[in-house]
């Protein structure tokens, strides 16, 4: 099956910094998504992103289809950034599943 | 996109019985799904819930011990049965919209079973 791998696995910021988080996947997708998980366990959709660059405020997206990879950006970081962000994909012709990676736990530090 | 009302947000349980998870959405949908995250681990698909017909479970789960029921386009139900402390996880469903949105998660259910 299609892979997902997130990087780096723990990240600890200072408030105001930036960051990058990079998922690589193994196989063509229909669909690739960002999400945020806060403390309290809500999976909050950031970013909807099978290709191209979204932005939202503080938080960027883009994805390289053709070289499988998508980069998350975060600037200006605050706490309540905090928690685990999850890349997911759908592969290519098997349309509801989503397959998740193993996330990124990102802390804030005021 | 949809919004997903899902119930209990959390819940302790005595091993040995079962819980039934509830998800309502605002609006018609096709496709439901049920996802579990295991402490401390990323999210796995359970089943796609089906409306009037028996849910498609992926290989490991099954029927006897996630029950699902989808009796309409709005709604489904997730039964964690006969429970044990390895049950402990949060439980999410999710919808698919998929033009603009891709897949809404609910709350989350956190059960801990003791």
């Amino acid at each position: 099956g299609i892979q997902v791998e997130q990087s780096p696995p723990d990240l600890i910021l200072q408030e105001g910094a930036n960051s990058t988080l990079r998922c690589n996947f193994s196989d063509s997708v229909n669909n690739l998504q960002w999400f945020h998980q806060n403390p309290w366990g809500q999976l909050i959709n950031l970013f909807y992103i099978p290709s191209g660059t979204k932005q939202n405020g503080r938080l960027s997206a883009t994805t390289v289809a053709t070289e499988r990879y998508s980069l998350l950006y975060i600037s200006s970081s605050q706490t309540t950034d905090s928690g685990v962000y999850f890349c997911a994909v759908e592969r290519r012709g098997n349309t509801g599943k989503l397959i998740f990676g193993q996330g990124t736990t990102l802390q804030v530090k005021p | 996109s949809a919004v997903i009302s899902q119930k209990p947000s959390r819940d302790i349980c005595q091993r040995g019985t079962s819980l039934t998870i509830q998800c309502q959405v605002d609006s018609q949908v096709t496709m439901m799904f049920w996802y579990r995250q295991q402490p401390g681990q990323s999210l796995t698909l359970i089943a796609t819930a089906n409306q009037g017909s028996e849910a498609t479970y992926e290989s490991g789960f099954v029927i006897d011990k996630f029950p699902i029921s989808r009796p309409n386009l709005t709604f489904s139900t997730l039964t964690v049965s006969n429970m044990s402390p390895e049950d402990s996880s949060i439980y999410l469903c999710s919808v698919a919209q998929l033009t603009n949105y891709g897949y809404t998660f609910g709350s989350g259910t956190r059960l801990t079973v003791v």
